[in-house]
């Protein structure tokens, strides 16, 4: 079955040190986005590729970097990791960005501990 | 700017009662929508979406939604709910313009019980 996938599923990392949550897909989508969720919260995109074209939101912090290697991987990146960055992050994808090809496909999440 | 509110924070329901969480969203054109859910711990399933055509809108689990131009409203119903069913659900709404992306509603938490 065509998918999204996120590994791993459960990360622990000490505060400030570097972490990197991968998401790939099956699909074959031309966008792949990044999430923050904190519980009981909605998602929070974070930012999104458009092919290889990265697209930052304007409230994400420098903290959060992100690379796409290739159509099928996309990697989040938080450089230094504070407490408030312990999360849940979803990673989804879309056909495009017009019409009917925004509809986005989730991944089942990484949970982020910060300790 | 588009925006979704999703009035009910939580809802409780008997185990094979109805079901309906609303969903209200503010887009000055026709919008697209989508119903969400997310069982804990894990990501968001689309249930269903709607953009265009019937307004009445089948989706996956026996889950259904009703789009209503006149009330900004986009609820989503199931007639007899199951314990499976508990979870959060999240309405979101996007455009057709290009270079869109999906606003999310704060979500409503489904309590079943026995």
């Amino acid at each position: 079955d065509a998918m999204v996938i996120q590994n791993p599923r459960y990360q622990v990392t000490q505060f400030g040190k570097p972490v990197t949550l991968s998401c790939s897909q099956t699909l074959n989508h031309n966008v792949m986005y990044w999430y923050q969720q904190k519980s009981s919260q909605a998602p929070k995109l974070l930012f999104h590729y458009y092919d290889k074209d990265f697209n930052n939101e304007a409230d994400t912090p420098d903290n959060f970097q992100s690379r796409r290697p290739n159509t099928s991987f996309c990697f989040l990146d938080i450089r230094s990791p504070g407490l408030g960055d312990a999360a849940m992050y979803l990673c989804a994808t879309s056909r495009g960005l017009a019409g009917a090809q925004i509809t986005q496909y989730f991944g089942p999440g990484t949970r982020l501990t910060v300790l | 700017a588009q925006s979704v509110t999703q009035p009910d924070i939580h809802i409780t329901v008997s185990e094979g009662a109805s079901l309906e969480l609303r969903c209200n969203y503010s887009y000055g054109a026709t919008p697209y929508l989508f119903w969400y859910v997310q069982s804990p711990g894990q990501g968001l399933q689309l249930l269903l979406k709607y953009f265009s055509g019937d307004t009445l809108v089948q989706g996956i689990k026996g889950f259904e939604a009703e789009f209503k131009r006149s009330q900004s409203s986009f609820n989503l119903r199931k007639p007899s709910v199951h314990w499976s069913d508990a979870a959060e659900y999240f309405c979101a709404v996007g455009s057709n313009f290009g270079n869109e992306k999906l606003t999310f509603g704060t979500g409503t938490r489904l309590t079943i019980i026995p």
